[in-house]
């Protein structure tokens, strides 16, 4: 079936870590997305990527990085600038190049619980 | 830029009822409302799409209206069931902000009693 994996389910942070959060797809989307949710807050947006070797900043995107060296694939690092990093991170695909297309339902995966030791 | 509102962060009814979720949004008109259902720990899943000229749409027992004067969209889940507990996202356009990327509502936890 095809669909997004992202990885790890849940995973720990040090302080002045940076950690990475994997994001794959096999939908063969051009367009990937990667969200933070917080309790009793709406998604919003980190970074989005419209085709491959090229990705544009979100609304949050301080402290964050990102790859697309692959069409399959999007990784998050979440850098030791992000200084509140808990939080539930999704990763989501559509399909159409740039511009994004809004008419284009997101596809999600089922997100990284990051939490800080 | 655009801001969305949906304005019960929960609903409890029971079971065999219709639901009905309201998003508000306060800005200009987009051209497509999405709505989406996630449950706990899990991303959100895909339901609906309404263009701006379309009233009403359906799929099965789902219904999403589009009301660009009162600006605001009504989602209708008749004959409610306990599985469709769930939380209930809106989004839309953003062109005020990063490029015509979806914005989310906060969403309204659906629970459905037997």
């Amino acid at each position: 079936d095809g669909g997004i994996t992202q990885s790890p389910k849940y995973l720990f942070r040090k302080e002045g870590q940076n950690v990475t959060l994997s994001c794959e797809q096999n939908l063969n989307h051009d367009a990937m997305y990667w969200y933070r949710q917080d309790p009793g807050q709406g998604l919003r947006l980190i970074y989005y990527s419209q085709i491959v070797n090229d990705f544009q900043k979100g609304d949050i995107a301080e402290g964050y990085s990102v790859s697309r060296e692959k069409k399959e694939s999007f990784p998050l690092t979440v850098t030791s600038a992000q200084k509140n990093p808990t939080a539930f991170y999704l990763c989501a695909s559509s399909r159409g190049e740039a511009p994004i297309d809004s008419n284009q339902p997101q596809h999600f995966g089922d997100g990284t619980r990051l939490s800080i030791l | 830029s655009q801001k969305i509102e949906q304005n019960s962060e929960a609903l409890n009814i029971q079971e065999g009822k219709t639901a009905t979720l309201t998003c508000n949004y306060t800005n200009y008109s987009p051209a497509y409302l999405q709505w989406y259902r996630q449950d706990p720990g899990r991303g959100p899943v895909f339901l609906l799409l309404i263009r701006e000229n379309e009233k009403e749409k359906r799929k099965e027992r789902l219904k999403v209206t589009f009301d660009t004067t009162l600006k605001q969209s009504l989602f209708h889940i008749t004959a409610s069931q306990p599985a469709d507990s769930a939380t209930y996202l809106c989004a839309l356009d953003d062109y005020g902000g990063s490029q015509g990327n979806l914005i989310f509502g906060k969403g309204t936890k659906l629970s459905v009693k037997p």
